[in-house]
């Protein structure tokens, strides 16, 4: 089984600070994406990663900035966290689809989601 | 633009009735994939089904089928002879872009089943 770990599933931080939101994955998945959930508005992207050192900007990528070092692990960074970043984080991984993309339909693996709170 | 519209904000219906959750999708892509997810309380996203543009054929899973309809741009999921276990939250997503890395979920459906 695919397993996306988030590093906390609560964290409470105070505005202005740095904050980074950890995610693992133990597929040797090559994408990896950060979302956010908010009331009403669904998942919204926020970044994503189809490989190591490779980023590209989602929907909504203003206030954070991503780093993904090693394929496992991409992270998150609020560079200086305001209290309308208060959301579910959502980290997610899928593979990369083979050349003949028309027969790839992998789904993303979801981890359990960090709450953040900005106080 | 690519789009999904799960326009049923939220749904309550009584155990043992039948739900059908609505998803409405747009894109320019001939080539792309559909999927459903589930989110309990718990918070984490579980996959349900996913569907390619190739194949319009129904599915069945126990007590979950879905309808997709390229006609009218439509993944619309049921569930027969619901249970308290299946409230939940339930997105419907669209995967495309040239390297169908791009997922573009819907607000979502809230489905609040009573006993």
């Amino acid at each position: 089984d695919v397993k996306v770990t988030q590093s906390s599933r609560y964290l409470v931080k105070r505005t202005g600070e740095k904050v980074f939101l950890e995610c693992v994955q133990d597929m040797d998945h090559e994408n990896m994406f950060w979302y956010r959930q908010d009331p009403g508005l669904g998942l919204r992207l926020i970044y994503f990663s189809y490989d190591v050192k490779m980023k590209e900007k989602g929907d909504i990528p203003e206030g954070y900035s991503v780093s993904r070092e090693k394929k496992e692990r991409f992270s998150l960074i609020l560079e200086s966290a305001s209290t309308n970043q208060t959301s579910m984080y959502l980290c997610a991984s899928s593979p990369h689809p083979p050349p003949r993309a028309q027969y790839s339909n992998q789904p993303q693996h979801f981890g359990d989601g960090t709450r953040l709170s900005i106080l | 633009a690519q789009k999904v519209t799960q326009a049923q904000t939220e749904i309550s219906v009584v155990e043992k009735e039948d739900v059908t959750l609505d998803c409405v999708y747009e894109t320019r892509d001939t080539t792309y994939y559909l999927f459903w997810y589930k989110q309990p309380p718990s918070g984490e996203l579980v996959f349900l089904i996913r569907r390619n543009s190739f194949d319009e054929q129904n599915e069945i899973s126990g007590r979950y089928s879905w309808n997709f309809q390229k006609s009218t741009s439509s993944f619309n999921f049921t569930i027969t002879a619901s249970q308290v276990v299946d409230s939940a939250v339930y997105f419907c997503a669209l995967r495309w872009g040239w390297n169908f890395n791009k997922f573009y979920f819907g607000s979502g459906t809230k489905l609040n089943v009573k006993p």
